[in-house]
């Protein structure tokens, strides 16, 4: 399967963590990706993590791996009022797809939206 | 570094016209770029994969003969919509894989999205 799961909303206070979490099924993913949508904007590239690696630490971004859970969480210390976005999990993977040829596209959860309270 | 860019950024047509999205990156070579639709609160959805020099791959579901892409270069990828309804009015969103060294890290960064309103 190909299903990327995750929370649609997370409300946290300003200068507190979020920890955004996400589960997958396909166990042959090699990247894991957080993406980060501002309204009306595309997609930034936040951080990403091996499939042989259990945690990556970014200046206030940690991404921990539980690759025997397929569970994967994005944490963002000291949330400040500019993180307030839609964060989206990905997973690469490696297909045949519908016309024959190779492709390794990325697969999407739903994303969550993180709302900052003052 | 690693910026790709879309042109345009907006765009309304009327039904029955074509209508075509450049995507580019600036500061690196891809030879693969990925496009991607997202609907209205939802997530994206990987409809097609962009290699230069050869066809597009498409995902299931994805009409190959309405939404021609075309990977002349290693920086550029252009998705024409054919024929337009307003079905496919939606916002549409390339990425290009950034190939890091002698490997490639899988990454892929996005360009910023056309957004396509088809009356």
């Amino acid at each position: 399967g190909e299903d990327v799961e995750q929370s649609l909303f997370l409300s946290v206070r300003e200068g507190d963590s979020s920890v955004i979490n996400c589960t997958y099924t396909d166990s042959s993913s090699t990247y894991l990706y957080w993406y980060k949508q501002e309204p009306g904007a595309g997609l930034q590239l936040l951080t990403y993590i091996f499939s042989n690696m259990d945690m990556k630490q970014d200046q206030r971004l940690t991404v921990l791996l539980n690759k025997k859970d397929k569970h994967l969480s994005l944490r963002i210390a000291d949330t400040q009022t500019g993180d307030s976005a839609i964060y989206f999990c990905a997973e690469s993977i490696k297909k045949y797809r519908y016309s024959g040829g190779g492709a390794d596209g990325l697969t999407f959860g739903k994303g969550t939206h993180l709302i900052i309270q003052p | 570094g690693a910026v790709v860019s879309q042109h345009p950024s907006r765009v309304i047509c009327k039904s029955g016209t074509s209508v075509k999205i450049e995507c580019r990156s600036l500061d690196f070579q891809a030879t693969t770029m990925f496009w991607y639709r997202q609907f209205p609160k939802q997530s994206l959805m990987l409809m097609a994969t962009s290699n230069e020099g050869s066809k597009a791959t498409y995902e299931q579901g994805v009409e190959k003969d309405k939404f021609l892409i075309n990977h002349a270069s290693l920086t550029l990828s252009t998705l024409t919509v054919t024929s337009a309804h307003p079905e496919d009015s939606s916002f549409y969103i390339c990425s290009a894989r950034h190939l890091a060294g002698l490997t490639s890290t899988d990454t892929q960064y996005f360009g910023p999205g056309t957004r396509l309103t088809v009356l």
